[in-house]
Order: structure tokens, then C-alpha cells, then sequence
């Protein structure tokens, strides 16, 4: 149990566009879903905290209005990287998490490349 | 907010030798620290955790020990194997807010 997917797994696409990436909790309800980006050899940097059915929490540094997260259902997040620019390009992985469980399960994460 | 610290950055050992990991926190109100395993461009897969509560787990050659008046926790792993070889991560989490630490990459060596 507590299988995370997450789609697509790679996706290029070029400057200036917007990408969408979907977070799916497959055989658990999750009351909260967690978008976390990685650079190569770093940690994972936590950019926001969502619950179903109210705002994401964004992390100081994280622009909202550029990184726009929806989480509208318990088993479904998204997140969509918008006017993306080169810099945006990185490894994003969303976990998720059963109400009152500290436990979070990752997704396998979405290589972003922005050309 | 929470702030975890991990140690080594790298560390290399030898197959069959053993290898600890060492963490700090900085919220004593953290309850939960997990440890992760994460080979390149592949998720983090939870190896094992511990809560506030306990001061020792144990799960075949992995343990991990917690103080929390020191407010730190260690991962050891006995007998290291090749396939060992990945990159190491700690967190802890209060509350659904969970920090990791930096990483530590492990190599065994044959």
C-alpha cells in the first residue's frame, strides 16, 4: 500500500510555456500532498504544502503566482510551473501523506528540462 | 523553523564494514525522523523511521538510534553491501512539517 505516481516523468518543453505535473495517491486518501524540487546532488527543498480543498502553504522563496498548486481532490495534486525558464529546470517530486501519519510517500518524480 | 544537519557529506567503507550516519535537529517539538534511500534519478524509498518515543530501532542490518535531550539520530548499517551504495537522507517532522537534511552519499566498495 501508500503508492504515489506522478506524471509525466520527463518532460522538455521550451521557454516561456507552462507545464503541468500531476501527483496521484493510488490506493490511500491523502489529507495532504507536498511539492518538493532537487537540484543535482542537493537535497530535496520543500516548495509547498497542500491539503485537499484549500490554499497550498508555499515556502519562503517559492513564488506562488509562478508555481501554481491545485489540490482538489484526496487522491490528486497538481502542480504547474508557469512562463517556465531554464532555471526552472530540475527534478520535482511530490510526496503524500495520510491524515495524522508523519509518514510521506514520494512520488518517482519529474525530470523538467527548459529549453 | 526545523533545521537538520547531516554527517559525512560522502562516506566510503568497505563491503562487510559497517556505516554510520549522524544527524541534529533543532525543534524539539519534531517527533518523527524518517531516513531515506535515493539511487540517481530515482525517488527517496523510506528505509526506516523512528518516533520521540522510542530511543532505538532496529530492522535487520539497519538501526537507527534517537537522543532527544541531544536532539540527534544516527542511521547504522552493518555489513554493507555494494547495493548499499546510494545517497543517504535524514528529516525530521513535526506536525506534517518535514526538513531533510543535506545528504550523505555512500559508496561500498567491493
Amino acid at each position: 500500500g501508500a503508492v504515489v505516481s506522478q506524471h509525466p516523468s520527463r518532460v522538455i518543453c521550451k521557454s516561456g510555456t507552462s507545464v503541468k505535473i500531476e501527483c496521484r495517491s493510488l490506493d490511500f486518501q491523502a489529507t495532504t500532498m507536498f511539492w518538493y524540487r532537487q537540484f543535482p546532488k542537493q537535497s530535496l527543498m520543500l516548495m509547498a504544502t497542500s491539503n485537499e480543498g484549500s490554499k497550498a502553504t508555499y515556502e519562503q522563496g517559492v513564488e506562488k503566482d509562478k508555481f501554481l498548486i491545485n489540490h482538489a481532490s484526496l487522491t490528486l495534486s497538481t502542480l504547474t510551473v508557469t512562463s517556465a525558464h531554464p532555471e526552472d529546470s530540475s527534478f520535482y517530486i511530490c510526496s503524500a501523506s495520510r491524515q495524522g501519519r508523519g509518514e510521506q510517500y514520494f512520488g518517482p518524480g519529474t525530470r523538467l528540462t527548459v529549453t | 523553523g526545523e533545521n537538520v544537519e547531516q554527517h559525512p557529506s560522502t562516506l566510503s567503507v568497505q563491503e562487510g564494514d559497517s556505516a554510520v550516519i549522524k544527524c541534529t535537529y533543532s525543534d524539539s517539538a519534531s517527533n518523527y525522523f524518517p531516513w531515506y534511500k535515493q539511487e540517481l534519478g530515482k525517488r527517496p524509498q523510506l528505509i526506516i523511521d523512528i518516533r520521540s518515543n522510542v530511543g532505538e530501532k532496529k530492522d535487520q542490518r539497519i538501526a537507527v538510534t534517537l537522543n532527544k535531550t541531544a536532539k540527534h539520530f544516527s542511521l547504522h548499517i552493518t555489513e554493507t553491501q555494494p547495493e548499499d551504495s546510494a545517497v543517504y537522507f535524514c528529516a525530521a517532522n513535526n506536525n506534517n512539517d518535514m526538513r531533510f537534511g543535506a545528504g550523505t552519499r555512500l559508496t561500498v566498495k567491493p
